[in-house]
């Protein structure tokens, strides 16, 4: 079974440029999480989708970060303009449903460089 | 809010010792999930172990074992026989709503 994929790996942008980040869940996961992880901190959830729908973004700095998910599969997360503090790793994670024991896959993470 | 913390930023063992990893945390909910993932260096995070709340039995995956206290807030874990391949970010997580996970413990493992 394919994991989760994200793209690019490595990413290396000047304050102020804008960045996209692009996710593929595991086939069948409806539900589909970003994380920020900042260097030697624990992951910290952004955006929870539920299909295409959102179910919590109450973590999402909605003034230069948005997130999509297009069809209720492939999601992209864009930030414009990026901040040198936007420096971490953004994971990417699925999970069957939304239920508390679901597990949740983790993608290998999409390591941002703000300059 | 709920709150996650790993009190010890660095742990190590020697290959075929113990190593007990700590965690406490803070919620006022009865009942939730408790989770461990390890983080290997740049490869991606799997989950190695959960317990329900509810449940008092201890959670156990072949030498990854839980020490749930409930009352206490507590949610350590002890990993046996440890390998080479153990060294690791180990974080400690809780969920209920969203996974919210402590700062990580470094384990170390000596050969």
């Amino acid at each position: 079974e394919a994991g989760v994929a994200q793209s690019p790996r490595y990413k290396i942008i000047e304050k102020r440029q804008s960045v996209a980040f692009w996710c593929n869940p595991i086939s069948g996961h409806a539900t589909l999480y970003w994380y920020q992880q900042i260097l030697g901190q624990g992951p910290k959830l952004l955006i929870q989708f539920q299909n295409n729908g959102v179910v919590d973004d109450s973590q999402l700095p909605k003034d230069r970060f948005s997130a999509e998910r297009l069809k209720g599969v492939d999601s992209t997360l864009k930030i414009q303009p990026a901040k040198l503090e936007d420096s971490a790793v953004y994971l990417c994670a699925s999970s069957f449903g939304t239920g508390f024991a679901y597990e949740q896959y983790f993608g290998p993470g999409t390591r941002l460089t703000v300059t | 809010a709920q709150t996650v913390t790993q009190s010890q930023p660095e742990m190590s063992v020697q290959e075929a010792e113990t190593v007990t990893l700590s965690c406490t945390y803070d919620t006022s909910e009865s009942d939730y999930y408790l989770f461990w993932y390890k983080q290997p260096p740049s490869r991606q995070m799997i989950l190695v172990i959960r317990q329900e709340a509810y449940k008092q039995q201890n959670a156990t995956e072949n030498r990854f074992s839980v020490n749930f206290q409930k009352a206490a807030k507590s949610f350590s874990l002890k990993i046996s026989d440890s390998q080479l391949g153990d060294a690791a970010m180990y974080f400690c997580a809780y969920r209920w709503g969203k996974l919210t996970f402590g700062q990580g413990t470094i384990l170390t493992v000596h050969p």
